[in-house]
């Protein structure tokens, strides 16, 4: 099976743009979540959908939002940049949801200058 | 309640050597441990995991230790080779919630 993908890998915007990075789960997973990952902060959770429907959300201001499609794939999108957005964005997906294992992505790398 | 303590936060040891991380939670409600292990420009990826329900697991030269009544559990590397140079993390979840991480260890095998 092929692994969980992520578009773009890498991504450089200035501040006060929006931005959509993409993830395709592994096939037949239902569940896909999105963290953002900084050398600070380490690996924070930003929300999971599961069947089209957001089923957990972590702590992250209205600015990030997502979606999912009927194919499972998912979409997150930040608005309104701040420098501060600058990270790893990984995605993960599960047969079922957040407690198991988690498949993660390559990532999508965010500069915002 | 929803926190992992992971420690050390970086470790280095000698090819051959034992590398032990450890990780502590509160929330009794956790019911999967899992370890994840994430090489430079990659995601992490699954290592090894855990249910409260063993005290110990063993894959290979990698074993999960794990203490309920502490609510701690840790990661051996035994034989610990300059491959396993990566930055390693612990989990704590419980289905249908969201996993909690630990912050991270960063592991440094010298040849």
């Amino acid at each position: 099976k092929a692994g969980v993908t992520q578009t773009p890998r890498y991504l450089i915007k200035t501040r006060g743009q929006q931005v959509t990075l993409s993830c395709s789960p592994i096939s037949g997973h239902r569940s896909v979540s999105w963290y953002q990952q900084t050398p600070g902060q380490g690996l924070q959770f930003l929300f999971e959908y599961f069947s089209e429907t957001q089923r957990n959300k972590g702590n992250f201001p209205g600015r990030f939002s997502g979606r999912q499609f009927s194919n499972s794939r998912s979409e997150m999108n930040v608005s309104t940049l701040e420098l501060g957005d600058s990270a790893l964005y990984l995605c993960a997906s599960s047969l079922e949801g957040l407690g198991e294992t988690q498949y993660f992505g390559p990532g999508t790398r965010l500069l915002v200058l | 309640q929803q926190q992992v303590k992971q420690s050390p936060q970086s470790l280095i040891v000698q090819k051959g050597g034992i590398s032990i991380i450890n990780c502590a939670y509160e929330n009794t409600a956790f019911d999967y441990f899992p370890w994840y292990q994430q090489f430079p420009g990659k995601g992490p990826a699954l290592l090894i995991a855990i249910r409260p329900d063993v005290s110990e697991k063993k894959e290979g030269r990698f074993t999960i230790s794990f203490n309920k009544s502490a609510k701690q559990f840790s990661l051996h590397i035994m034989d610990s080779q300059p491959g396993d140079s990566a930055t390693y993390f612990c989990a704590a979840g419980t289905g249908g919630f969201k996993t909690i991480f630990g912050a991270g260890t960063r592991l440094f095998v010298k040849a």
